[in-house]
């Protein structure tokens, strides 16, 4: 019962590296989402996916880029890594009906040099 | 504007006893959910509850109660009978339907459970 798996878990970048945080779901949920979660902002969402081939920005979308080939898959990429990208990463997803609740992986917690 | 606002950074509750944590939204749309998260020290993300915009009954799961106060735009957190492991991070979220099922989170609540 894997639910929502991302890895790495744990990531040490120096700034102008790129690198992929990878996210995968088996629940067949159309809705994938990633945020990022900082001392006293909460989660913030960076980009979200109503369905395979379907991606659109949330609230903080600068510097990260997206792409949703297939149901199961949504990985978050960093184009070129900067010291305020670092942050705890959370991919989620949900069913998208009425009581559907959000489902988490287990967090990506990135460090930028 | 803020579509979840949490008021309160840190909470302390003595063991036992009952504590409410409070929650307020913003939106216009007439369908939405309204959900609770716990997030341990260890890091991971646990849903608590779920509260729809046209439930006409407060939430209950356990120990959790959501005092849901839609004219007011409230969505509280009970918990009774604190326990030492009720020690988290407590966050506010909803999901609007009309925004394509987003989900916006408030800031968070430090809840600490004194023995």
């Amino acid at each position: 019962n894997a639910g929502v798996t991302q890895t790495p878990k744990f990531q040490v970048l120096k700034t102008g590296q790129s690198m992929t945080l990878q996210c995968a779901q088996d629940m067949n949920h159309e809705y994938m989402s990633w945020y990022r979660q900082d001392p006293g902002m909460g989660l913030r969402l960076i980009h979200y996916s109503v369905g395979a081939g379907i991606t659109d920005q949330g609230e903080v979308p600068n510097g990260y880029n997206v792409s949703r080939s297939t149901t199961e898959d949504f990985p978050l990429r960093l184009l070129s890594a900067a010291p305020s990208q670092t942050s705890v990463y959370f991919c989620a997803s949900h069913s998208g009906g009425p009581t559907g609740e959000l489902f988490f992986g287990e967090g990506s917690r990135l460090t930028v040099l | 504007a803020q579509k979840i606002t949490q008021t309160q950074p840190g909470m302390f509750v003595q063991e036992k006893e009952a504590v409410t944590l409070d929650c307020t939204y913003d939106t216009s749309d007439p369908s939405y959910g309204l959900f609770w998260y716990k997030q341990p020290s260890s890091g991971e993300m646990i849903f608590l509850i779920y509260q729809g915009s046209y439930d006409q009954q407060n939430a209950t799961e356990g120990r959790y109660s959501l005092n849901f106060q839609k004219a007011r735009k409230s969505a509280n957190l009970v918990i009774s009978a604190s326990q030492l492991g009720d020690s988290a991070m407590y966050f506010c979220a909803m999901r609007e339907t009309n925004t394509g099922n987003q989900f916006y989170f408030g800031t968070g609540t430090s809840l600490t459970v004194i023995p």
